[in-house]
């Protein structure tokens, strides 16, 4: 059960779009839509940001999109802003009842 | 309103065992279908994944962990419990609990940081 791998750090200015990649195997992410993100800012703990790879909790800007394809999933958040500064992790199902998740990357923004 | 809360020792020592407990409010374990788990981030490093118990009391661990780690809950007093044996400097981390809902972790608690140091 290896981590997801994730870029280490990902910037943009701020009003432009980023997307952050996750890639996993055909035993994670290409095998279920279970893909989460989860968004970390430091000394806090991480907020759902995207369910079931492209699903919005309430209260999360549309500005968070997800997506997949084959064993990658993706992040893409458009118009950035300086609050979105911070840690973001991807996480798959693994089968077996049993879950990853990714390397985590830094956003900024400059 | 749904709420958690990690508990437990700050410090312990190598080869002790570790008992955490997370207290939570808004919502019953017995529910069908309701889950939680235990996750854990070691200072600067990434999430990982340990353990979840089911309304049913079903019980999953990460495959790496699985022989030092259990999960347990009380259904009465709104608590799931995890022990971790044998304690190592490694396993130095921010201990979460969360709840899970459609695949995902959708309400976590604060986290408790536990430091293994002798």
């Amino acid at each position: 059960q290896s981590a997801l791998t994730q870029p280490a750090s990902v910037s943009g200015s701020p009003g432009q779009s980023i997307t952050i990649s996750c890639t996993g195997t055909s035993s994670d992410v290409g095998s279920y839509d279970l893909v989460s993100w989860y968004q970390q800012h430091p000394g806090k703990a991480p907020k759902l940001m995207i369910y079931e790879g492209s699903k919005w909790p309430s209260g999360v800007s549309n500005r968070f999109s997800g997506s997949k394809s084959g064993n990658t999933a993706s992040l893409t958040i458009s118009g950035l802003q300086a609050e979105d500064e911070a840690d973001y992790y991807c996480c798959s199902y693994a089968g077996s009842s049993t879950y990853v998740f990714g390397t985590g990357t830094k956003v900024t923004v400059l | 309103q749904v709420t958690l809360k990690e508990s437990g020792p700050a410090l312990v020592k190598p080869t002790q065992t570790l008992t955490l407990t997370c207290t939570f409010s808004g919502f019953s374990l017995s529910t069908s279908g309701m889950r939680m788990s235990w996750i854990r981030q070691p200072p600067g490093k990434a999430l990982q994944w340990l353990a979840r118990i089911d309304w049913d009391d079903d019980k999953f661990y990460s495959r790496s962990l699985k022989t030092r780690l259990t999960i347990s809950k009380d259904t009465s007093k709104n608590q799931v419990v995890l022990t971790m044996t044998n304690m190592d400097p490694v396993d130095t981390a921010t201990y979460y609990c969360a709840r899970i809902d459609f695949g995902s972790f959708s309400y976590w608690g604060q986290g408790t940081l536990v430091t293994v140091s002798s």
